[in-house]
C-alpha cells in the first residue's frame, strides 16, 4: 500500500514554456502532499507543502509565482514550473503520508531545461 | 548545528560485508525515525521505520535508534550489488508534518 505515482518521470522543454508535474496518492487519500527538489548528489530540499482545498505553503526563497501549486482533490496535487529557465533544471520529487505513516515518495520527475 | 547530521560517504564494501549507516540528530522532539534508500534518478523508498529505542529488523535490514544518544543507524547484513544505492535517514516530531532528512550516504557494494 501507499503507492505515490509521478508523472511524468523526465520532461525536456525550452526556456520560456511552463511544464506540469503530476502527483497522485494510488491507494490512500492526502489532504497534504510535498513537493520537495533535489540537486545532484545532494539531499531533499523541500520546496512548499500542498494543501487540498487551499493554498500551499511555501519554503523560504521558493517564488510561489514560479511554482505554482495545485491541490485540487485528495489524490492529486500539481507542481507547474512557469517560464522555466535553465536554472530551474532539477529533480523534482513528490512525496505524500498516509495518516499516521512515514513519507512516501513518487519516482520523480527529471526537468530539462534547454 | 544541523538538524540531522550524516556520513555522505561514498562507502564501498564488498559483497557480504555487514554494512553500518549512521545519524545523529539535535533535537529531542524527534520521535519518528525513517530510512530510505534511493537508487539513481528514482525517488526515494521507505525500507524502514520506527518509533522507538531499540531495535527493528526486517530481513537483511537492522534500524537502531539510540534515543539518550541521539544516534541512529541502519545495519545491512549480507551486502548485495544491489544494495548499492544512496540511503537517506529521516525523522520527525510525531505529531508534524515537517521531516528532517540527513544528506545521504552513497553505498557502493562491490561483486
Amino acid at each position: 500500500g501507499a503507492v505515490v505515482s509521478q508523472h511524468p518521470s523526465w520532461v525536456i522543454c525550452k526556456s520560456g514554456t511552463s511544464v506540469k508535474i503530476e502527483c497522485r496518492s494510488l491507494d490512500f487519500q492526502a489532504t497534504t502532499m510535498f513537493w520537495y527538489r533535489q540537486f545532484p548528489k545532494q539531499s531533499l530540499m523541500l520546496m512548499a507543502t500542498s494543501n487540498e482545498g487551499s493554498k500551499a505553503t511555501y519554503e523560504q526563497g521558493v517564488e510561489k509565482d514560479k511554482f505554482l501549486i495545485n491541490h485540487a482533490s485528495l489524490t492529486l496535487s500539481t507542481l507547474t514550473v512557469t517560464s522555466a529557465h535553465p536554472e530551474d533544471s532539477s529533480f523534482y520529487i513528490c512525496s505524500a503520508r498516509p495518516d499516521g505513516s512515514p513519507l512516501h515518495f513518487g519516482n520523480g520527475t527529471r526537468l530539462t531545461v534547454t | 548545528q544541523k538538524e540531522v547530521e550524516q556520513d555522505p560517504g561514498p562507502l564501498s564494501v564488498p559483497e557480504g560485508a555487514i554494512v553500518s549507516l549512521n545519524c545523529t540528530y539535535s533535537n529531542s522532539a524527534f520521535q519518528y525515525f525513517m530510512w530510505y534508500r534511493q537508487y539513481s534518478r528514482k525517488g526515494p523508498e521507505l525500507l524502514m521505520y520506527t518509533y522507538s529505542s531499540g531495535n527493528k529488523e526486517d530481513g537483511r535490514f537492522t534500524a537502531q535508534v539510540d534515543k539518550s544518544s541521539k544516534y541512529i543507524s541502519l545495519f545491512i547484513r549480507d551486502s548485495q550489488p544491489s544494495d548499492s544505492a544512496t540511503y537517506l535517514c529521516a525523522m520527525s516530531a510525531l505529531a508534524g508534518n515537517q521531516f528532517y532528512f540527513g544528506t545521504g550516504t552513497s553505498l557502493t557494494v562491490i561483486p
